[in-house]
């Protein structure tokens, strides 16, 4: 069965101050790992997707990569607006699996 | 703008009760799914549609049923059965493709969400 797991499970950062999040996957076959943003009280919004080892993606002060057993999503420079809480999912055959989520807390 | 509609954004069932709920899109996709979110847990699988008039159970399919009657409609209903209904359900659909047999990977894209709750 697929796993994902996602660390820490909340952040608090500074404004300005960088850091990383986690997501280490187990599936047979990944075919496609994808980030996506979710706000209190609304649905995901999709970031990234990534499909092979190596890979990298950019948007704004994220930057997302990817190896052959985990992702991880760098926040360079973080402001309160990038306050949510961040999910990972892996596609194998038909469905996306997800990760629980880290809930980054940016302070002015 | 295209986008995925669920309403109502709030719903609360009785005991014995069964409740529907929409979602529409109309970014002409063919996939579309629906999911169930719990604090704590990442999204779980309910049920699924690659086309219309076709749907596949999910992870937890069991206490719901769904129908796809248009390309632009999935509606869940939560039945009695379903004995912790209270959660944030969530709406998704994709660009279906299949590619040599095997399912294409393209992102879900997601409606806001509708939080049922029971009375």
């Amino acid at each position: 069965e697929d796993q994902v797991t996602q660390s820490p499970e909340a952040l608090r950062l500074q404004e300005g101050e960088s850091s990383s999040l986690n997501c280490s996957y187990t599936v047979s076959g990944l075919r496609g790992l994808f980030w996506y943003r979710q706000d209190p009280g609304k649905g995901p919004e999709f970031l990234f997707t990534l499909y092979s080892a190596g890979e990298e993606k950019e948007k704004e002060r994220l930057k997302a990569t990817l190896t052959k057993k985990e992702s991880f999503l760098h926040i360079t420079a973080p402001k309160p607006e990038d306050s949510a809480t961040y999910l990972c999912a892996v596609h194998s055959d038909y469905k996306l699996s997800f990760g629980a989520g880290t809930t980054v807390t940016v302070r002015a | 703008d295209g986008g995925i509609t669920q309403s109502p954004k709030y719903l609360f069932r009785k005991e014995g009760q069964n409740v529907t709920l929409s979602c529409e899109q109309n970014l002409n996709h063919d996939a579309m799914y629906w999911y169930r979110q719990d604090p704590g847990q990442g999204l779980r699988l309910i049920y699924y549609s690659q086309i219309v008039n076709d749907f596949q159970k999910g992870d937890i399919a069991e206490g719901y049923s769904v129908s796809r009657e248009k390309k632009e409609s999935f509606p869940l209903t939560v039945t009695s059965a379903q004995k912790n209904p209270t959660a944030f359900y969530l709406c998704a659909s994709s660009i279906y493709s299949k590619i040599g047999g095997m399912v294409g990977n393209q992102p879900q894209h997601f409606g806001d969400g509708t939080r049922l709750s029971i009375l």
